[in-house]
């Protein structure tokens, strides 16, 4: 597996809550706790939002929940603003050959 | 908190060496994973690799015969070298700190490199 797998794009109204999946398989999200998310804005680097599944850095709004259920993470955005526009990337440490493994990364737009 | 810079060739001949370096202020290496990370335009992220702070180093298998990452403890520095690039090395070119291979918790701004003649 070279990816994990995301859904291309994701979109909602202001106020809105989204959810990006990241499916992947029991050698890497399945079997492990060290997933993370994060969102890249045009022309700038990732930034951290979740890790470890759940957890938030400090200075990350509260607005942004992460879960995990089997193979597949999942990112949950609620109130949704326009700042919140990018593409989000999921990321799992994984036991295959590729240690650290990304999602192939979701647009989304606050429409 | 670290902050990474960047710095390199922006242009690389094919069948060239890529060579790049990242540069830490702010913190020292500590007990942290040193990772290069990819992205050709306008597509996904690729780990490339990463070196701990005591010099073992892992490469993703797809890069591995081509690729090394070294570090300069007392420059605070640590460096990536892709040799025999084709454009399909093409891409922006991060340095990220990888906390026990968990998560990455600071990022350089990226460098855009071109393999072109």
């Amino acid at each position: 597996q070279s990816a994990l797998t995301q859904p291309a794009s994701v979109s909602g109204s202001p106020g809105q809550s989204i959810t990006i999946s990241c499916t992947g398989s029991k050698t890497d999200v399945g079997d492990y706790n060290y997933v993370s998310w994060y969102r890249q804005r045009p022309g700038e680097a990732p930034q951290l939002l979740i890790y470890d599944v759940t957890h938030r850095p400090s200075g990350v709004s509260d607005r942004f929940s992460a879960s995990k259920s089997g193979i597949t993470a999942s990112l949950t955005i609620s109130a949704l603003q326009p700042d919140d526009e990018g593409d989000y990337y999921c990321n799992s440490y994984t036991a295959g050959p590729i240690l650290r493994l990304f999602g192939t990364g979701t647009t989304v737009t606050v429409l | 908190q670290v902050q990474l810079q960047e710095s390199g060739p922006g242009l690389v001949r094919p069948s060239e060496t890529l060579s790049l370096t990242c540069t830490l202020s702010g913190d020292s290496f500590g007990t942290y994973y040193w990772s290069w990370i990819r992205q050709p335009p306008g597509k996904g992220l690729e780990w490339i690799g990463y070196i701990y702070y005591s010099g073992t180093t892992n490469y993703n298998p797809s890069l591995k015969s081509r690729v090394t990452i070294s570090l300069d403890t007392p420059k605070k520095q640590f460096s990536l070298e892709i040799n025999s690039v084709t454009a399909a090395d093409t891409a922006v070119y991060f340095c990220a700190r990888d906390v026990h291979l968990q998560f990455y918790d600071s990022w350089g701004q990226g460098t855009l490199v071109v393999v072109s003649s």
